[in-house]
């Protein structure tokens, strides 16, 4: 148990719809990244968090978006679903926002379907 | 697109045999770390190797680093059952704002048979 919490484990909905994917962080970290893992794309980056400000994006969609809030918890927000954002999406934390210090460790992840 | 590229895709060993499997990058690394991942489950973290290091033990794995040939090995010792899973690579790219990105690899499978 890596100490990251991720809600909900499974999601399945329909295209056009939106959904929330929900992270706890450990306890202390103060980073949350956000990953999607797919058959075809392979694990990639999303978006970074530290402290409650945007600090790295990657290959996040227009129609994806994230917060981190005060208590440090994340949301991801997926809105127009399409069949192709069916993947796991994975949350991780580390203590600090520089991958040059540290690792980082992930949670469960959640399993989107979209039909 | 990924940075890194694992070879082999897949390995099938039986326990008690060791297990290697190679990372190669494209782009200037600050470090590089290996993941392990079960099926369908989140990664946990192995191993953590600076641009600094050649060489790194923890318990039965060794990671190398070869910063002039962009490329990394992790070699499983006496490998077991439950070390069947999916391993990857990732790098901290060096410099800019590229602040906590992984960029993570394809993985290797690993297939331990008792």
């Amino acid at each position: 148990d890596s100490g990251v919490t991720q809600t909900p484990k499974h999601l399945i909905t329909a295209t056009g719809q939106r959904v929330t994917l929900r992270c706890s962080p450990r306890s202390g970290d103060l980073s949350v990244y956000w990953y999607q893992q797919s058959l075809d794309q392979g694990l990639q980056f999303l978006i970074q968090y530290y402290n409650g400000e945007e600090r790295a994006k990657g290959n996040i969609l227009e129609r994806f978006s994230a917060q981190q809030f005060p208590d440090l918890h994340s949301e991801l927000n997926l809105s127009s679903l399409e069949l192709g954002d069916s993947a796991l999406y994975f949350c991780a934390s580390s203590v600090v926002g520089l991958a040059v210090y540290n690792e980082q460790f992930f949670g469960p992840g959640t399993r989107l379907t979209v039909l | 697109s990924q940075q890194g590229e694992e070879d082999p895709q897949a390995l099938s060993i039986q326990e008690g045999e060791n297990a290697t499997m190679n990372c190669s990058y494209k782009t200037s690394i600050n470090n590089l770390q290996w993941y392990r991942q079960n099926s369908g489950r989140g990664l946990v973290h192995l191993i953590l190797i600076r641009s600094n290091e050649r060489e790194k033990h923890s318990g039965r794995l060794r990671v190398t680093l070869d910063t002039s040939k962009k490329s990394s090995s992790l070699l499983i010792t006496a490998s077991r059952a439950a070390d069947t899973a999916s391993y990857f690579c990732a790098t901290a790219a060096s410099g800019g704002t590229s602040y906590g990105k992984l960029t993570f690899g394809q993985g290797t499978i690993l297939t331990v048979h008792p």
